[in-house]
């Protein structure tokens, strides 16, 4: 079955440096990739889409990078604040979706605390 | 901006008892799904839903489990007699017909079962 690796379970960087996270993947060659930002006690929010066909996707001070060989994506934070500390989750199309489900597998999450 | 609610934000029962765990998504969306996490553990899909039917659901979302839609605007999850184990953080999420891949998640309740 399909697993998702986040490669650290927490990671520590000064302000104002990029953040880089890993997500790696097995047993699958999804269509895309999400990622989500997850805050103490909250639901998920969704950051990024990238499509396999995609090899780098940029939004505001986000970049994801997808490498379907290496079954991988890289998500980065440029310039990073305080206000960035929180679980970052990679999520992957379940198992069954598609065909009115489009659920997702999420990785288990790396905490990034970023450090004044 | 529009957002998926869910009540309660904290439940407690007693093992044994039932809980319905309530849902509106956002009003133009058309795919309906809930999660859980349990403490320190990952997001888990449970089940998804559209066009008025389970269209998925995983191996935790056993007899015990139901999910109904009652009216155009709630999604409800139905735990018939809740277990220990099933602690956890339920979350609601929905998702439009254009942009389907992309969830949008409730805040999600908290579910003590003692």
């Amino acid at each position: 079955s399909q697993k998702i690796e986040q490669n650290s379970e927490a990671l520590n960087i000064q302000e104002g440096k990029t953040a880089t996270l890993t997500c790696n993947y097995t047993n699958y060659s999804p269509a895309y990739l999400q990622w989500y930002r997850q805050d103490p006690g909250r639901g998920p929010v969704f950051l990024l889409l990238i499509r396999e066909n995609e090899k780098e996707k940029r939004k505001e001070r986000l970049k994801v990078t997808f490498d379907t060989t290496l079954k991988q994506s890289l998500f980065h934070i440029t310039a990073s604040q305080p206000a960035d500390s929180a679980t970052y989750l990679c999520a992957l199309p379940g198992e069954y979706s598609g065909a009115g489900s489009y659920q997702l597998t999420f990785g288990k999450g790396t905490k990034l605390s970023v450090i004044p | 901006e529009p957002e998926v609610t869910q009540t309660p934000s904290h439940q407690v029962t007693q093992m044994g008892q039932e809980v319905i765990l309530r849902c509106v998504p956002i009003s133009n969306h058309l795919y309906f799904y809930w999660y859980r996490q349990i403490l320190g553990q990952k997001v888990e899909f449970l089940v998804s839903f559209y066009n008025n039917e389970i269209s998925e659901k995983s191996e935790i979302f056993d007899d015990q489990f139901s999910v109904e839609r009652p009216d155009g605007s709630n999604f409800t999850l139905k735990i018939r007699s809740t277990k220990l184990e099933d602690s956890a953080m339920y979350f609601c999420a929905s998702s439009e017909a254009l942009e389907r891949y992309q969830a949008f998640f409730g805040q999600g309740t908290r579910l003590t079962v003692v």
